[in-house]
């Protein structure tokens, strides 16, 4: 699904630093989502924002961050990445009163 | 908190049988349950959903039942084939609330036997 894109897809950092992860859609919601993924874990939300002045946290916020630029862009921002942040993110989108998540394509980060 | 637990986390069933997954969910506000399937190196991606205000939904292969009392739902795939194998999510959530957000599962790795 190419309406909703993720940058950077992989990414290799080390303990400390600063790192953005992007999203872009052009499917026109209004809702957008950041998830993350581990082995056994299921998806579990980080933040979620139901419009451009909207942003609510999810069941593990800790140690990241959110912006919500425009109505197609949603940046997830771990200001000093530790390696328990290892894991697979996904970035999603929903139309407000329709549940359907479409998800990006994922990124993979490691952290050293 | 909100919570969907789901079981088995992994089966694996010969081709041409069916397989089941359950979840049972802790919110009784919870009105939507999606599964998300997701092949290996892919995005989840929904294959079918039930409201609360039916007790079951099937689209071809695929069937998924919902009992609000015990609060459970489950997806049933018959005569299950190889491009079944994937990675299965259930959720749930609650339509029309303005703080309405999706509580997954934690998986089922389903493998089908040739």
């Amino acid at each position: 699904d190419a309406d909703v894109t993720q940058t950077p897809r992989n990414r290799i950092t080390k303990t400390g630093k600063r790192i953005m992860l992007e999203c872009s859609q052009t499917k026109g919601h209004d809702r957008m989502y950041w998830y993350r993924q581990d082995p056994g874990l299921g998806l579990r939300l980080i933040y979620y924002s139901f419009d451009v002045k909207d942003i609510n946290k999810g069941e593990i916020s800790d140690g990241y961050s959110v912006s919500r630029q425009a109505q197609a862009k949603f940046s997830l921002s771990l200001e000093s990445a530790i390696p328990n942040q290892t894991a697979l993110y996904f970035c999603a989108t929903s139309d407000t009163g329709r549940e359907t998540q479409y998800f990006g394509p994922g990124t993979r980060l490691l952290v050293l | 908190g909100e919570n969907v637990e789901q079981h088995p986390s992994t089966l694996s069933v010969q081709e041409g049988d069916s397989a089941v997954i359950k979840c049972t969910y802790s919110d009784s506000a919870s009105n939507y349950f999606p599964w998300y399937k997701q092949e290996l190196g892919k995005r989840p991606q929904l294959i079918i959903d039930i409201r609360s205000n039916v007790g079951e939904k099937k689209d071809q292969r695929i069937a998924v039942t919902l009992n609000k009392t015990a609060k459970h739902f489950s997806l049933h795939i018959t005569e299950t084939q190889p491009e079944d194998s994937a990675v299965y999510f259930c959720a749930a959530s609650s339509l029309y609330s303005s703080a309405s957000k999706i509580i997954f599962g934690s998986g089922t790795r389903l493998s089908i036997r040739p």
